[in-house]
């Protein structure tokens, strides 16, 4: 089982781009959760999906879409990038049950 | 104030010393988790606590209900125990299982 896993690991996009982050779960976990990391904060939730074809919006998900169309994967997308958005990105994922979180490496993203 | 509060942020320690990481919340929670970050790396899950005390290896989590807190103990702890420790809970009744996390603690251990 590869667990979690992000693509890209890591990205320099200029203010305006757009791109997709894609996170991928082999344990065949209901739950799937976006977070951002900042320096001297919290992980923060962007967006989360309880099931597949269903999302619902975390703490701070503005400038940020998501989609689950298979149980899987869980993409979140910007559209139009801001530097605002430089952040470590990170994908979770867990099963219905009260246990433990699954993290994937991180997506170091950077807008100039 | 923010719901969960680490302390302290940053902790340095010689090898051999025993560790403590606190953790304080101020809402109702269903579970409380620690988790570990290695620079550069991933996060990954060292407990979740309900109730009580847990142990694995070197590491004790404890949590008390009533007064709201947690510690993360690391005994005769090592070099390689240098990361990011993070306090996160689940609130009750909390759609889709989420998480709040603490800011977390840097830990250095020098040989």
């Amino acid at each position: 089982n590869a667990g979690v896993t992000q693509t890209p690991k890591f990205r320099v996009l200029k203010t305006g781009q757009s791109m997709t982050l894609l996170c991928a779960q082999d344990m065949n976990h209901e739950y799937m959760y976006w977070y951002r990391q900042d320096p001297g904060m919290g992980l923060r939730l962007i967006h989360y999906s309880v099931g597949e074809g269903t999302t619902a919006k975390g703490e701070v998900p503005d400038g940020y879409n998501v989609s689950r169309l298979k149980k899987q994967n869980f993409l979140l997308g910007l559209e139009s990038a801001a530097p605002s958005q430089t952040s470590v990105y990170f994908c979770a994922s867990k099963d219905e049950t009260h246990t433990e979180a699954f993290f994937g490496q991180g997506t170091r993203l950077t807008v100039v | 104030k923010n719901e969960v509060e680490q302390s302290p942020q940053n902790l340095t320690a010689q090898e051999g010393e025993f560790i403590t990481i606190n953790c304080s919340y101020s809402v109702g929670i269903s579970a409380l988790h620690w988790l570990q970050q290695h620079p550069g790396g991933g996060i990954v899950s060292l407990f979740m606590l309900s109730s009580g005390k847990k142990k694995h290896g070197r590491l004790i989590a404890t949590i008390n209900i009533q007064e709201k807190h947690s510690s993360l103990h690391i005994t005769a702890s090592h070099p390689r125990d240098s990361a990011v420790y993070i306090c996160a809970v689940r609130q009750e009744e909390t759609s889709g299982s989420r998480l709040t996390f603490g800011e977390g603690t840097q830990l250095t251990v020098n040989p």
